[in-house]
């Protein structure tokens, strides 16, 4: 079955750790997202990839990082110089944006740093 | 910049009846969409609806409907008939046709609870 994967569903992190989550697609899709979400907000966008190896800052990129190495593959990396990393993470993918600006998401990870 | 307004926090219905969900958004621009997603007690995000702003015919998917008012920046969602497996949370969203890659703008959402 197509779809998008993210793991884990939960992971727990100290304070001052670095954490690598991961989203894979197996859609075809051209373009990949990293949102985030906090109790009573919508998602916000970390960052975007429209194409392998090229991405964009999204609005609350900071103390983030992410890859695009692979047209399936789409991690992010959580640094500790976010100030406060743990929500919920949902990973996205579309197919050429100028084709359909439908966007599909993953099952997520929520992200718990103490 | 774009803005999303969700003013209904929590709407409850009884199983069967309908039920219309608010949105407003804010832009400058004539190019855009706007989608409907419905994200249950297990977190998955899934779109439920979708609007191209060029087009006049509001869009429907069996028991969902929009009501699309393009000049007065209103894009409400009419669930039919509705069913317990419909309680979850509504986020209505909003992208601006760029030809390219871009962000979905979310409201902050509305709870919908579906009961006996």
């Amino acid at each position: 079955d197509g779809g998008i994967t993210q793991s884990p569903k939960y992971l727990f992190r100290k304070e001052g750790q670095n954490v690598t989550l991961s989203c894979e697609q197996n859609l075809n899709h051209d373009a990949m997202y990293w949102y985030r979400q906090d109790p009573g907000q919508g998602l916000r966008l970390i960052y975007y990839s429209q194409i392998v190896n090229d991405f964009q800052k999204g609005d609350i990129a900071e103390g983030y990082s992410v890859s695009r190495e692979k047209k399936e593959s789409f991690p992010l990396t959580v640094t500790s110089a976010q100030k406060n990393p743990t929500a919920f993470y949902l990973c996205a993918s579309s197919i050429d944006p100028g084709r359909s600006y439908e966007q599909y998401f993953g099952p997520g990870t929520r992200l718990t740093v103490t | 910049a774009q803005t999303v307004t969700q003013s209904q926090p929590e709407m409850s219905v009884q199983e069967a009846e309908t039920v219309t969900l608010s949105c407003t958004y804010d832009t400058s621009e004539n190019n855009y969409y706007l989608f409907w997603y419905k994200q249950p007690p297990s977190r998955q995000m899934i779109l439920v609806i979708r609007q191209e702003a060029y087009k006049q015919q509001n869009a429907t998917e069996n028991r969902f409907s929009v009501n699309f008012q393009k000049a007065a920046k209103s894009f409400s969602l009419k669930i039919s008939d509705s069913q317990l497996g419909d309680t979850a949370m509504y986020f209505c969203a909003f992208i601006l046709y760029t030809g390219t890659a871009s962000k979905l703008t979310f409201g902050t959402g509305t709870r919908l609870q579906v009961t006996l």
